[in-house]
């Protein structure tokens, strides 16, 4: 069983929609980290969570510890938001448990 | 990705032969991490350290050596390259308890 599951796998829309990104894990964290890769590029974190929502431009995640659930949702989308997204949680030695991506094509 | 330099970006190797992939972070974390990323798998841990001086295996060490004899680099070495390290690797230097998490562009490596 994966500490982290992701949903969906693959997701393609067309662009302007709003789209939802779903992480469920199964440890106890004190965050939780959304991350970002481009097509044969680097890895970036978007947001670390601990609680509540975070936004940044057209990307917004939130957090429901009880429940263990995080979403990452991209409003408007636009093929420049085409990447590999990764949750990722902590665990001992400051190593993370990390999800196996969403792949993400937005269609202009 | 601010903070972190990883080299090279691309890398073609025969199979046998060795090579060193290159870490620095400017950051003053103590902890930094190796993974590899295959398609289907997600990332996963290669080898990490929790200071200079002191590193440890993580899920798939086989094949690679680290060493940390500064806070700043971590060194990955390929002893003698395999098909089954085609891979991409990425660096990662955590800090504040995981609260921090900075990567490395990437090296797409390619054992033929």
């Amino acid at each position: 069983k994966n500490e982290v599951e992701q949903s969906p796998q693959n997701l393609t829309a067309q662009e302007g929609e709003f789209i939802t990104i779903n992480c469920s894990y199964s440890v106890g964290i004190s965050a939780l980290h959304w991350l970002q890769q481009h097509p044969g590029g680097g890895i970036v974190s978007l947001f670390m969570l601990s609680s509540g929502k975070k936004k940044h431009g057209r990307l917004i995640a939130t957090i429901n510890i009880q429940e263990k659930h995080s979403s990452l949702h991209i409003t408007a989308s636009h093929p420049r938001d085409s990447a590999v997204y990764i949750c990722a949680v902590p665990r001992s030695g400051n190593q993370f448990y990390f999800g196996t991506g969403t792949s993400l094509t937005v269609i202009p | 990705n601010a903070g972190v330099t990883q080299t090279p970006k691309f890398q073609v190797l025969k199979t046998g032969q060795s090579m060193t992939l290159q870490c620095a972070q400017d950051m003053n974390h103590e902890y930094m991490s190796w993974y590899r990323q295959d398609p289907g798998m997600g990332l996963r841990l290669i080898h990490y350290s929790v200071g200079a001086g002191i590193t440890d295996q993580g899920e798939v060490p086989n094949g690679y050596n680290v060493s940390r004899s500064t806070t700043e680099d971590f060194p990955l070495r390929l002893l003698s390259a395999a098909p089954s390290q085609t891979s991409v690797y990425f660096c990662a230097s955590i800090g504040g308890r995981g609260t921090e998490a900075f990567f490395g562009q990437g090296t797409r490596l390619t054992v033929v």
